[in-house]
């Protein structure tokens, strides 16, 4: 089973803080994924990786950064958190290519509060 | 533009009941769809996908080009049922593998 893990089920940070949420992934994927989710606007992808030290903006990239050193893990972070950036964060990976290979594995997902 | 529209937010049913969630999509190539699934406290997971044509828990999804739809059917809805699901489709455009997600419908079935 491919496995997914998010390193904190739950985070709570302040203002300002510099924020980390780590994925990893035990499935050799080339390709990994961050989102979130919000209650009304489904999931968001705010970055992807498609290769080691490889990054792509997705559709809300503003106030996040990754960064992606080793294949297996793919980090989120926020450089200066904001309680706009509360939210439910998901990572995800698949392999490269087409078909089967486009379907996604979620982690259980990080659920970030910024008060 | 690329899109995936899930029109309804919420949908109840009564157990027992058929069930179809709606998803529509805009995408100009050969649209690769799927279906994901998030129970309660539980993380999302992929439910079926239009290329493999199965049936997974009772559900059914078929790729209606005509319309650009891909809803989701089951003829009896059961409690377990209840989930937020999810539509997406494939931005393939090479390896990368995106995935543009609707905004989800919540299936309520009660008992």
């Amino acid at each position: 089973d491919v496995k997914v893990t998010q390193s904190s089920r739950y985070l709570v940070k302040r203002t300002g803080e510099k924020v980390f949420l780590e994925c990893v992934q035990d499935m050799d994927h080339e390709n990994m994924f961050w989102y979130r989710q919000d209650p009304g606007l489904g999931l968001r992808l705010i970055y992807f990786s498609y290769d080691v030290k490889m990054k792509e903006k997705g559709d809300i990239p503003e106030g996040y950064s990754v960064s992606r050193e080793k294949k297996e893990r793919f980090s989120l972070i926020l450089e200066s958190a904001s309680t706009n950036q509360t939210s439910m964060y998901l990572c995800a990976s698949s392999l490269a290519g087409g078909g089967a290979k486009n379907i996604q594995y979620f982690g259980a997902g990080t659920r970030l509060s910024v008060l | 533009a690329q899109r995936v529209t899930q029109p309804e937010k919420l949908l109840s049913v009564f157990k027992g009941a058929p069930v179809e969630l709606k998803c529509n999509y805009s995408y100009s190539g050969s649209p690769e769809l799927f279906w994901y699934v998030q129970y309660s406290r539980q993380r999302l997971q992929l439910l079926l996908r239009h290329i493999s044509r199965e049936s997974i828990k009772g559900f059914t999804a078929d790729l209606n080009k005509g319309e650009t739809s891909f809803h989701l059917k089951k003829p009896f809805a059961q409690e377990e049922d209840s989930a937020m699901y999810y539509c997406a489709l494939s931005n393939y455009g090479g390896s990368q593998g995106n995935l543009i997600f609707g905004k989800g419908t919540k299936l309520s079935v009660k008992p």
